[in-house]
């Protein structure tokens, strides 16, 4: 199956600080999608972005589906960014499943 | 409105026991997804319902028993489950399915049951 990794696994930001998350696919995409979790656990859609660039306030992301990889960009982080940031992905070939990498966990701290 | 519900937000269980978690959307979509999570790792698949009808059951244990009674609803039903079947269900939702031809679509989560049992 189709394989997703995300860098790093672990970040810790002073708040104000910037930041990009990267997601690295193994095969072509026709859904690409970032999660912020927050500690409660709900998934909060950040972006549907399975080509091109999206901003939305203070996150904008990047998706290079012909290099397989999507960055997220985070800026003037806030203590309530904290939390774990999850790419997922849906093969092209229709009729699969969204697979997650296993996240980047932020804590921004004061 | 992009939203899915999902009750009851904790369930405590034993082995014995039968209970049903329950996720509702009223956004018109077709598509409906559950997903476990344990703790420090991703959410994963475990069945897909497209037009009320399984679509995939990603050879998850028979006392794990979803239900689609209606387009806005998804049931799952819990029958003598095991203590490592404690985890974070997700529910989620999408316009349709991902088509054969490749058309996909944004999938939207519900605020999970943390389900332990005991």
């Amino acid at each position: 199956g189709i394989q997703v990794e995300q860098s790093p696994p672990d970040l810790i930001l002073q708040e104000g600080a910037n930041s990009t998350l990267r997601c690295n696919f193994s095969d072509s995409v026709n859904n690409l999608q970032w999660f912020h979790q927050n500690p409660w656990g709900q998934l909060i859609n950040l972006f549907y972005i399975p080509s091109g660039t999206k901003q939305n306030g203070r996150l904008s992301a990047t998706t290079v589906a012909t290099e397989r990889y999507s960055l997220l960009y985070i800026s003037s982080s806030q203590t309530t960014d904290s939390g774990v940031y999850f790419c997922a992905v849906e093969r092209g070939s229709g009729n699969t499943p969204l697979v997650f990498g296993k996240g980047t966990r932020l804590s921004v701290i004061a | 409105d992009t939203e899915v519900t999902q009750t009851p937000k904790h369930l405590v269980m034993g082995m014995t026991n039968k209970k049903s978690l329950k996720c509702e959307q009223h956004m018109g979509h077709r598509a409906m997804y559950w997903y476990k999570q344990k703790a420090k790792k991703p959410p994963e698949l475990m069945f897909v319902y497209s037009y009320e009808k399984l679509s995939i059951n990603e050879s998850v244990p028979s006392r794990f028993s979803p239900e689609c009674p209606n387009s806005s609803l998804l049931n799952l039903h819990l029958h003598a489950l095991q203590p490592e079947d404690s985890a974070l269900y997700l529910c989620a939702s999408s316009l349709r399915y991902t088509t054969a031809s490749g058309s996909s679509y944004e999938q939207y989560f519900g605020p999970g049951t943390r389900l332990t049992v005991t």
